[in-house]
């Protein structure tokens, strides 16, 4: 069964970098897209950023655009995402979550537990 | 960007009523790109509905969606327990991307 973990959350201080790991299993990682969404405490989804499935194509939203930086390694199985100069407003649980379709982002049909980034000082 | 505006914001009902939730777009969605997802407290949003009618694997059909164009209806038959939540439009398949909606919480009343 689809198994997607996110790891790397914590506290940082303003300013500072952190990189995110979504680990996947129970399924054939290389072919589909990829994104991160993200919810502030007490808040709404937000998206974040999509990779395609072969790494090509990264759009992101504009609220971390310059800021963050999609990838993924398909040998390990694994979708990243790297966040530099990080603002309080960046504090949320991070998912990923997997694009079941090649081309336009789609809906979502599986999602990780999520993990929480916290940005204070 | 396409706005999605969810409403009510928040909607108080028993187990066994019916449950009616809109999402409304900003401009036309087309090919009716539109999803719907469940979100319990600590938990992950769950897919329920995708191309603005089609269930989800798994999901009971006392769930279904509707709708075209800019508006849309997310229909729970007769609720149960489990399915008071959290309750998010998605749309998707255009140029802008993807947004949500801002949620919309069913409660038990």
């Amino acid at each position: 069964q689809v198994h997607l973990v996110e790891s790397g959350g914590g506290v940082v201080q303003p300013g500072r970098s952190l990189r995110l790991s979504c680990a996947a299993s129970g399924f054939t990682f290389s072919n589909y897209p990829m994104h991160w969404v993200r919810q502030a405490p007490g808040q709404g989804l937000e998206w974040v950023a999509v990779i395609s499935f072969d790494g090509a194509i990264k759009l992101y939203a504009d609220s971390v655009k310059g800021r963050f930086t999609i990838s993924r390694d398909d040998s390990k199985k694994t979708l990243f995402l790297q966040m530099n100069s990080l603002k309080t407003e960046d504090t949320a649980v991070y998912y990923c979550a997997r694009d079941p379709f090649i081309g336009a982002p789609d809906y979502l049909d599986y999602w990780g537990q999520g993990t929480l980034v916290t940005v204070s000082s | 960007e396409i706005v999605l505006t969810q409403s009510p914001g928040t909607l108080s009902l028993s187990p066994g009523e019916r449950a009616t939730l809109s999402c409304r777009a900003s401009q036309s969605i087309s090919s009716s790109y539109l999803a719907w997802y469940q979100q319990k407290p600590g938990q992950a949003p769950r897919l329920l509905i995708y191309g603005a009618s089609s269930r989800a694997t798994d999901i009971p059909d006392r769930f279904s969606g509707s709708g075209s164009g800019t508006d849309f209806t997310l229909t729970i038959s007769r609720l149960e327990p489990e399915d008071f939540a959290v309750y998010y439009c998605q749309q998707y398949g255009t140029s802008a991307l993807i947004s949500f909606g801002q949620g919309t919480r069913l409660e038990i009343k």
